[in-house]
């Protein structure tokens, strides 16, 4: 079936712009995950849902970040005034997460932001 | 709070070495323990993993033992191949309710030369 999707695959803005980076799990995943990868750097935690809801949210970086969840299924994270630190891969993950079990997280393409 | 630490890149070898990639973590409890694999142009794929000490998750030829004792899951594979040539990730998963976000490593670039 259909993995886990995100648009636009790249994305180039002017300082202080907002975007919206989009995601579409994996249909039937409960979860959802979005992270930062900088240059250089691991890619970072910013936010988990379950279902529609966002039980941690503790890796926003700042309050410019938000995102949501709509019919438990596509997720879109929201960038206000944009600044040349948010350039980055922003990456979504989706998983099945029944009961304790812990399933595969799997990962979309990413969006490559480019703040000028 | 949680951490891992992966040895840094670049690593180049030739076809047929023997690979390994270091690996540690600090975490509390009992974490899982992952490899990812980006190849060049695609998406984070799982590559391999372990839940519990002592486990060995393996796939295509790398295994990875989850080592208590030294907060360890090091990656190795005994012959490589060009296709192997990738970047590879460390990560971590502890649950937090129902939350397993994956803590990662910085990233091993794996380039292997014919």
């Amino acid at each position: 079936g259909a993995g886990v999707s995100q648009s636009p695959s790249n994305k180039v803005t002017e300082k202080g712009k907002d975007v919206e980076l989009r995601c579409d799990p994996i249909s039937g995943h409960t979860a959802l995950y979005w992270y930062r990868q900088r240059l250089g750097q691991g890619l970072e935690f910013l936010i988990y849902f379950q279902g529609n809801s966002a039980p941690d949210k503790s890796g926003l970086p700042s309050d410019r970040f938000s995102a949501e969840r709509t019919g438990e299924s596509v997720s879109t994270l929201t960038i206000q005034r944009t600044q040349q630190e948010d350039s980055a891969v922003y990456l979504c993950a989706s998983s099945a997460l029944q009961g304790a079990q812990l399933y595969e997280q799997y990962f979309g393409p990413g969006t490559r932001l480019t703040v000028t | 709070g949680d951490s891992v630490t992966q040895m840094e890149g670049p690593v180049t070898l030739s076809e047929e070495a023997f690979l390994t990639i270091n690996c540690t973590y600090t975490a509390t409890g009992y974490p899982s323990l992952f490899w990812y694999v980006q190849y060049p142009g695609e998406g984070l794929q799982l590559l391999l993993k372990a839940t519990k000490a002592d486990d060995k998750g393996s796939n295509k030829g790398f295994e990875a033992t989850y080592r208590k004792e030294t907060t360890s899951f090091h990656l190795e594979k005994g012959s490589v191949q060009v296709s192997d040539s990738a970047v590879y990730f460390c990560a971590l998963s502890k649950r937090g309710g129902s939350n397993y976000k994956l803590t990662f490593g910085k990233g091993t670039l794996l380039t292997v030369n014919p």
